[in-house]
């Protein structure tokens, strides 16, 4: 299907176990995102891509680890899951950095116990 | 100062009616401007784009007050389906990388009722 598709949509994990969350987008987009979006906190970015093998950290990275080996995917991975990382993951993409604006996936939402 | 600020609501307004919001960004070079929409537990889409002169699409009318650093969004006739988040986006500042995000306010909530 083309895309920007998630998985998975629901996840609950364990308090120090890694989980990692996949994004996967068809348009051969360059710029890829990672956002978590919290109550109160709106959405805050985690990680970016502007092309594969190049990836920077956002404002809230710690924690958190990214790859982006091929230009279609930009997994996300929790290395040691914690309980304030429990919140709405979203995946996006982008052909120009700012210009036209950002379609994002349809979200994982992550509970950790 | 946050980069990116609007008022929380929730506007509670009847179908029918016209309703705006506003919002305000600190970034004086900011030149790209969009307002997306968020429904309850699903992911932000893009509404519609802000230009410099303002611009129309359908019931939904978006405006740009550079030298007030405000953009805003008027829906007129609300329907019972507007009832969602609304985000007002702005590109950010340039980054050390080299880069430039935009940057999400935190949502306008609407609630249209019967």
């Amino acid at each position: 299907d083309a895309g920007i598709t998630q998985s998975p949509r629901y996840k609950i994990t364990e308090t120090g176990r890694q989980v990692t969350l996949m994004c996967h987008q068809t348009w051969s987009h360059s710029y890829m995102f990672w956002y978590r979006q919290d109550l109160g906190h709106g959405l805050r970015l985690i990680y970016y891509s502007a092309a594969a093998d190049i990836t920077d950290k956002g404002e809230v990275p710690d924690g958190y680890v990214v790859s982006r080996s091929k230009t279609e995917n930009f997994p996300l991975t929790l290395e040691s899951a914690t309980r304030s990382q429990t919140s709405v993951y979203f995946c996006a993409s982008s052909f120009s950095q700012v210009d036209y604006g950002y379609t994002f996936g349809s979200g994982t939402r992550l509970t950790v116990v | 100062r946050k980069e990116v600020e609007q008022d929380p609501g929730p506007f509670n307004v009847p179908e029918g009616a016209t309703v705006a919001f506003n919002c305000t960004y600190s970034n004086s070079a900011s030149q790209s401007f969009f307002w997306y929409r968020q429904d309850c537990r699903k992911e932000p889409k893009l509404l519609m784009s802000v230009y410099s002169s303002g611009n129309e699409d359908g019931r939904f009318t978006a405006q740009l007050n550079r030298a007030s650093q405000y953009i805003s969004l008027l829906i007129r006739d609300s329907k019972l389906s507007d009832s969602a988040t609304y985000l007002c986006v702005v590109n950010g500042r340039w980054m050390n990388t080299g880069f430039q995000k935009l940057v999400f306010g935190t949502g306008t909530r609407l609630l249209v009722s019967p």
